[in-house]
Order: C-alpha cells, then structure tokens, then sequence
C-alpha cells in the first residue's frame, strides 16, 4: 500500500540554524501539506502546496519557513534560523485530487532545537 | 476562526467499560475525520463523517455526527488496552484539516 515516508525521523540543531525536512508523498498525489505538533499538545496546519505554489499558510508559518518540491518526488520544509519553540513533531500529508480524497499522513520527523 | 474542542481532554477508564469522547466545531464543516495517535507515532485515520447522521462502526468504537449541534461523538463499547492512545477530531476548512484538542484515553484492568 503506497504511504508518505518523512525523513529524518529524528532531527537535532542548534538554535539559529537551518533545517530541511523531506517527504515523499504518494505518488500520484497533488496536494501536499505540513502539520507540526508540539509535544502533548493538538496537530496544528502549517502549509498547503498544490500546482506548485502555496495555497494556504496559517499564522505559524512566517518568513523563517519555506516550502518547496524540488523534483518530481520530494516536498520539503525548511526553516531558516531554528528558535527553541519550533521543537515539535513535523508531519506531512499528502492527498489525491477526487473530491472526497483523504489527506494521508507520513510518519512524522521529531525537531529538537536545543 | 473555525474551532475544535473536545471533551474530555483525560479519560481514565476500566476495561469492560464504555464511554463517549465529544467532538465540538464552531462553524460548519463539509467532513469530520476522528484520528487515533499512539506515543510519539503518525495518526491513524479510524473515520471519515461526510453528512448529518452519519454513523460509522469499527470493532468497538463508533463514531456518529450531527451537523446541525455540529458535535461528533466517538463511544467506546466495553473498552479494551488496546485502545489506550490519544484520539484526534478534525473538521475541514478550506482545503486543510483544524484538529481538536485531543482526548487521551487510559484503559486500565
């Protein structure tokens, strides 16, 4: 059965760095999206990409964050100078284009800024 | 804004026992996903609500949504170890998924 595989699944970084979190979405898929979660708390939207551009972005997902899909297969996350408070699990999730279609999520990739 | 509040937030329940986890939204949604998510793990979709009345049946969750009082409920029937874990309610908005607070359920012997 096709799934979304994220990679890492573990990431740690310094404060004020850069990180690029990858994922492969299914594979006929068109939309794609990122979801964080801090840790104990509800999954939050971040991002959604579809036609290569974004289509919607939420509060959190400011100028430090950027996505893009660099080729045929991959859809990342990037955020620039990491703070202490982008600690949390990453996930994303990707969805056909039928209407109905469900958004199916990856595994998930643990950020830990220290 | 669209909001998501379920209740309640710890639900510590005895096996054998049933019990109901409710899902509240704000403004009107054309779907309501429930999700389970075991520790440090991905979510796991369980259900998919598209109308008024709809009621879905897995093993010993059932999942029903009334779009009118716009509440879904997740009723737990005679409530096994297995089922500790924390279940997620998500309503669609636009084209992204606005998720509840979560509701951790603790099934002990």
């Amino acid at each position: 059965e096709p799934e979304v595989t994220q990679t890492p699944s573990h990431q740690v970084t310094q404060m004020g760095q850069e990180v690029i979190l990858r994922c492969v979405p299914i594979s006929n898929h068109l939309y794609f999206y990122w979801y964080r979660q801090i840790l104990g708390q509800k999954v939050e939207f971040l991002v959604s990409f579809y036609n290569n551009e974004i289509s919607e972005k939420s509060e959190i997902f400011d100028d430090q964050f950027s996505v893009e899909r660099p080729d045929g297969s991959n859809f990342t996350l990037k955020i620039r100078s990491t703070k202490l408070e982008d600690s949390a699990m990453y996930f994303c999730a990707s969805k056909g284009d039928r209407v109905g279609d469900e958004q199916f999520f990856g595994p998930g990739t643990r950020l830990t800024v220290l | 804004e669209l909001k998501v509040e379920q209740n309640p937030l710890f639900l510590s329940m005895q096996e054998g026992k049933n019990y109901t986890i409710y899902c509240n939204y704000s403004t009107t949604s054309d779907r309501l996903y429930w999700y389970r998510q075991d520790p440090g793990k991905s979510l796991e979709s369980l259900f998919v609500l598209l109308s008024n009345g709809a009621v879905k049946q897995e093993g010993r969750l059932m999942a029903s949504l009334d779009t009118k009082a716009r509440l879904s409920t997740l009723h737990i029937t005679a409530a096994v170890h297995d089922l500790s874990a924390t279940y997620f309610c998500a309503v669609t908005n636009t084209d992204k998924l606005i998720f509840g607070t979560g509701t951790r359920l603790q099934v002990f012997p």
